[in-house]
């Protein structure tokens, strides 16, 4: 069975400061890899997606992930965060079965300060 | 282009009534559809997943249940609800052979 790790669960960030929220995913084949994002009360948008080929994968809102197979992570980055970033963030993986279950993580609350 | 709707998108409710939240999801056939739980703090919880009429996995005992009547149609429930059952509730489609889950509203479930 798959499992998602974020060690971390609460995040503070200055407004135009780096970002980097952290993934451990345990899985048994390649794994498919989520990251989605939460607004308070609402529900979640995928960020970006990993199957295979390019370990540096680019999302939405200049949020990009790599995947590092030998360190089992997939974190994601933004190089300069916006008071919009602020929301709670998940990781996921994904079966690669014709049942499409995730395992989520626990999720990272991003606070940004001003 | 495909969308989901999730209703009611609150709902308080005491303890020991029936529950009934809906899943509709338009622009796609034969989608495998969802069922999370989002409690407070916590990340989410599969609950239920279809692919297809009537077929019906649970992933965790609970007192919830769920039916899929329809293609595109996935309904969460529960005879008699209890104060645990408080959470977001989100239901997910998917594509067969698509491989990223699409996300509906969620309902905020509340029990007192």
């Amino acid at each position: 069975a798959q499992s998602v790790t974020q060690p971390d669960i609460h995040i503070t960030v200055s407004e135009g400061a780096s970002l980097e929220l952290r993934c451990n995913y345990s899985y048994g084949a390649t794994p498919y890899l989520f990251w989605y994002v939460q607004s308070p009360g609402q529900g979640l948008q995928l960020l970006l997606k990993y199957f295979s080929g390019d370990t540096l994968v680019q999302g939405i809102k200049g949020f990009e992930a790599e995947f590092k197979r030998s360190q089992s992570s997939f974190n994601l980055r933004k190089p300069s965060v916006h008071w919009s970033d602020a929301a709670e963030y998940f990781c996921a993986v994904g079966t690669t079965d014709s049942w499409g279950k995730f395992q989520f993580g626990a999720g990272t609350q991003v606070v940004v300060t001003p | 282009s495909q969308t989901i709707h999730q209703w009611p998108a609150t709902l308080v409710q005491p303890v020991g009534s029936p529950l009934s939240l809906e899943c509709t999801v338009e622009g796609t056939s034969n989608p495998n559809l969802y069922w999370y739980r989002q409690a407070a703090g916590r990340g989410l919880q599969l609950l239920f997943y279809s692919v297809g009429i009537g077929q019906i996995s649970s992933e965790v005992p609970q007192n919830l249940s769920a039916s899929r009547p329809q293609d595109r149609q996935f309904i969460l429930s529960s005879k008699k609800l209890l104060l645990s059952d408080s959470g977001f509730y989100l239901c997910a489609w998917r594509s067969t052979g698509v491989n990223e889950q699409f996300f509906g509203p969620g309902t905020r479930l509340t029990v007192l």
